[in-house]
């Protein structure tokens, strides 16, 4: 079965620049979408296809695609940015999450 | 603006049928495709399926056998079958929108509030 794999957590301080991995094999072919999940919360897109921003999400959130990882980038992490972050992408004719990543604002 | 009002049993035994529905308010209903996902316990996101206003469906390759996802365009509503379950699907099940047809796709950006399951005998 098709996977997608995330590091399971990422740190960085107040202000800092916070990067998430995505790797998988069918990424060059398909695009991928990022959402945050604060604890206890809905999940919210924040990125879609690959490297465009729903209206309302912060330009701190940005994505960027290269052969089988994707990547999203938080610039100036906030506290507030703490949360669980997962990707997803497509294999053939179904849907894939990542693991998830989170982020811990130190 | 979309919104999504999801309702179902709660508590289910094992072997029985999980049953969920979901309202979509405010906004077109074609147009759009209809997920559900579900959470484990302190796991992370697994997509079950989707459908769009035509009924076309997609499921997840490890529950295909036990799902079924269908639509009443005249009640926008879309709903989840999942037969025989266990204690492993126990757990929070979204329902989620999002803008797409054949050639594009823009992300789930509307979620129902999540409607947590338990099966336990």
């Amino acid at each position: 079965s098709y996977e997608l794999t995330q590091p399971p957590s990422v740190s960085v301080s107040p202000g800092q620049t916070a990067r998430i991995t995505c790797s998988g094999d069918a990424l060059p072919k398909q695009y991928a979408y990022w959402y945050q999940q604060k604890a206890g919360q809905v999940p919210v897109l924040v990125i879609y296809k690959d490297t465009e921003r729903p209206s309302g999400i912060p330009g701190r959130f940005s994505g960027s695609s290269s052969g089988t990882t994707v990547t999203l980038t938080i610039s100036g992490v906030q506290a507030e940015d703490e949360a669980d972050y997962y990707c997803q992408s497509a294999d053939s004719n179904f849907w894939v999450f990542g693991g998830g990543t989170k982020l811990t604002v130190l | 603006q979309v919104q999504l009002q999801q309702w179902g049993a709660g508590l289910l035994k094992p072997s029985e049928t999980l049953s969920l529905t979901c309202a979509v308010y405010g906004g077109s209903f074609s147009g759009y495709y209809w997920s559900w996902i579900r959470q484990p316990p302190g796991k992370g996101l697994e997509w079950i399926g989707e459908i769009n206003h035509s009924a076309n469906t997609q499921y997840s390759p490890s529950l295909k056998s036990r799902v079924t996802i269908s639509v009443d365009t005249s009640k926008k509503q879309f709903s989840l079958k999942l037969s025989s379950v266990t204690a492993a699907d126990t757990g929070v099940y979204f329902c989620a929108g999002g803008v797409g047809a054949d050639t594009y796709y823009y992300g789930m950006d509307v979620w129902g509030q999540g409607t947590t399951v338990t099966i336990s005998s």
